[in-house]
């Protein structure tokens, strides 16, 4: 079975400086995406960032990208420029055949 | 309206009574899915609609029970339930593609409904 694990459950940034969340998955899948989603106070969840496993190439949207490692099975997310907004519970998730497997969850503090 | 909508956003309920949670989307997808979201523990999958059709039902009690009309609306009928299923049950939609991984089906959440069950 599939396992998504986030072992920081909480993490603190200074406004404007740089923070990397951990996420590690084990699977016997070759191809699958996996996912970085956030969850903002009383707000819903979005997509920050996804991954095809079949691409090396990390994905990047603005201030967030990933470094994404198939054979250690880790994807991180890296936030640079972190702003206030950015506090949130952030949630790594994996889907392969037909199922999303969500991790426990990072929250994240931006201290001003 | 916008994006997946529930209703009620707050509820509070004594362990005899029977309520709905409802969930809509308008974003045209074809799959919709039933989460619970506990602290300090993983989203759990409750159920899946793909089609109107239920295709998981992730060893969910009875007390929970969803109904899928239509491809746009989603109940979770809930009765007699526990404390413990306190939590916040979030709804979420997809465009399920045919041929599995290849057509990656982000999901898009609703905001949820925060239960506590008294």
């Amino acid at each position: 079975a599939q396992t998504v694990t986030q072992s920081q459950p909480e993490m603190s940034v200074q406004e404007a400086e740089t923070v990397t969340l951990s996420c590690t998955y084990d699977t016997s899948e070759s191809d699958y995406y996996l996912f970085w989603y956030k969850q903002p106070p009383s707000r819903q969840m979005i997509l920050v960032i996804r991954q095809e496993a079949y691409k090396q190439q990390n994905a990047t949207e603005n201030r967030f990208s990933v470094n994404f490692q198939k054979a250690a099975k880790s994807f991180s997310l890296k936030i640079s420029d972190s702003q206030l907004g950015d506090a949130a519970m952030y949630f790594c998730a994996y889907l392969g055949t037909y199922k999303y497997i969500f991790g426990t969850g990072t929250r994240l503090k931006v201290l001003a | 309206e916008t994006g997946v909508t529930q209703t009620p956003r707050h509820l509070v309920m004594g362990m005899t009574n029977k309520k709905s949670l409802k969930c809509e989307q308008h974003l045209g997808h074809n799959a919709m899915y039933w989460y619970k979201q506990s602290a300090k523990k993983p989203l759990e999958l409750m159920f899946v609609y793909n089609f109107k059709e239920q295709t998981e039902n992730n060893s969910v009690p009875s007390r929970f029970s969803p109904e899928c009309p239509n491809s746009s609306h989603l109940f979770l009928h809930l009765h007699t339930l526990q404390p413990e299923d306190s939590a916040l049950y979030l709804c979420a939609s997809s465009q399920e593609r045919s041929g599995g991984v290849g057509s990656y089906n982000e999901q898009f959440f609703g905001p949820g409904t925060r239960l506590t069950v008294l």
